[in-house]
């Protein structure tokens, strides 16, 4: 099936660390993306990576690949309370001829001060 | 990064009528948009896939009769929702990409009410 599994919910406090993950389905997706959505609103892309890379970092953003398991992370250091929202990962498959986003199930994250 | 518009934001409208959901790729030419629901606390759906010039490709599922795509230009797709009812409503997303296979833009999404 094409089930993008992530975590519902993640509580961390402000200036923590927090850590998104997501489990993927297709080998064969070359990108994959973490969005962010902020209540009544569109998705806004946070960062991608490339599935031949192992990490990429952008500012406050890490995110880490294991192509092995078919696991991806996003860490947001710092966390503010701005980063309340909620992250979906996505992929595009292969078998979709890298046309159709397949997004995650979306985690909600929630910083307290 | 690139921008897609979509309009309106927020609708109410009355069972039985029709509403129409805009979206446009405003720095960019798309030759294929997206179309996305999704319900409350949940992820998104694709609905169907808008190809200019020719008909949109459904989703298992989804009423091709219900929901009519229409894409008659390189900057926009339309959604027009028919004969609307209350478990219609939901908040529908469009996104664009580029060039094939790189990241997706996303319109602001439409909440979509029917009384």
């Amino acid at each position: 099936g094409e089930d993008v599994e992530q975590s519902l919910f993640l509580s961390v406090r402000e200036g923590d660390s927090s850590v998104i993950n997501c489990t993927y389905t297709d080998s064969s997706s070359t990108y994959l993306y973490w969005y962010k959505q902020e209540p009544g609103a569109g998705l806004q892309l946070l960062t991608y990576i490339f599935s031949n890379m192992d990490m990429k970092q952008d500012q406050r953003l890490t995110v880490l690949l294991n192509k092995k398991d078919k696991h991806l992370s996003l860490r947001i250091a710092d966390t503010q309370t701005g980063d309340s929202a909620i992250y979906f990962c996505a992929e595009i498959p292969g078998n979709t001829g890298f046309q159709k986003l397949v997004f995650g199930t979306g985690t909600r994250l929630l910083v307290s001060p | 990064g690139a921008v897609v518009s979509q309009h309106p934001s927020r609708v109410i409208c009355k069972s039985g009528t029709s509403v129409k959901i805009e979206c446009r790729s405003l720095d960019f030419q798309a030759t294929t948009m997206f179309w996305y629901r999704q319900f409350p606390k949940q992820s998104l759906m694709l609905m169907a896939t808008s190809n200019e010039g020719s008909k949109a490709t459904y989703e298992q599922g989804v009423e091709k009769d219900k929901f009519l795509i229409n894409h008659a230009s390189l900057t926009l797709s339309t959604l027009t929702v028919t004969s609307a009812h209350p478990e219609d409503s939901s908040f529908y997303i469009c996104s664009a990409r580029p060039t094939p296979n790189t990241e997706a833009f996303f319109g602001q999404g439409t909440r979509l009410t029917v009384v």
